[in-house]
């Protein structure tokens, strides 16, 4: 099966740009999609089809795709920004879903 | 748009538990409904999905034989069947739907499935 690989954290100060990465076998081909977890609510999309944002988003997050890695890119990070992140692929051949391990971003 | 899932809590080792996710707001024939889990202290991991008619269903290859999925067009509520439960269960279950091949646009605020021995 698929398998997205995906550092397991960063850390970034206030006002900085957080890079996260999501690995994958050729994924610069697939239809990437990240979510925002903060502990104790439900996932948010972040970026759909990588690199669109749904309405809500703001432009100083945003996605890209090339080769074997996608990456996630915020921008003037905030205290807010402090949570979980994880990509996704669907997976053709089995009909299913996979997510990478996810990545916790720290804002120092 | 809401999802609410309903039918956690505490359950034995080798039992059994319905998981419901009722879904308002929303063309229910126009989504794929999903469950994910997260396992305290891991990541998300994505169970089973289910088209309003069923034509598309599809399981996580290690709960094949002991999750199943199923929908009440009526009640706009889809289910996961949980048997044969085991201590790595333990986890938030959370519903979601999309469309396609889509992110999950919408998620519910999950339910605790906590498996003791």
């Amino acid at each position: 099966s698929y398998v997205l690989t995906q550092p397991p954290s960063v850390s970034v100060a206030p006002g900085k740009t957080a890079t996260i990465t999501c690995g994958g076998n050729n994924i610069g081909v697939e239809s990437v999609h990240w979510y925002q977890h903060h502990p104790g609510q439900a996932p948010v999309s972040l970026i759909y089809y990588n690199p669109d944002r749904p309405s809500g988003i703001p432009e100083r997050i945003s996605g890209s795709n090339s080769d074997n890695t996608a990456t996630l890119t915020i921008t003037r990070v905030e205290a807010g920004d402090e949570a979980d992140y994880y990509c996704q692929v669907w997976d053709l051949n089995t009909d299913s879903w996979v997510f990478g391990g996810g990545t916790k971003l720290t804002v120092l | 748009v809401q999802l609410v899932e309903s039918g956690g809590g505490v359950v034995q080792a080798g039992g059994s538990r319905r998981l419901s996710c009722a879904a308002s707001g929303m063309a229910f024939n126009d989504y794929i409904f999903h469950w994910v889990r997260q396992v305290p202290g891991k990541g998300l991991e994505w169970l089973a999905l289910l088209s309003f008619d069923e034509t598309r269903k599809s399981l996580r290859g290690s709960v094949i034989g002991r999750f199943t999925v199923s929908r009440d067009t009526f009640k706009k509520t889809v289910y996961l069947q949980m048997a044969g439960l085991r201590l790595e269960d333990t986890a938030i279950y959370f519903c979601a739907a999309n469309r396609g091949d889509g992110s999950f646009d919408f998620w519910g605020q999950g339910t605790l499935v906590s498996v003791s021995s």
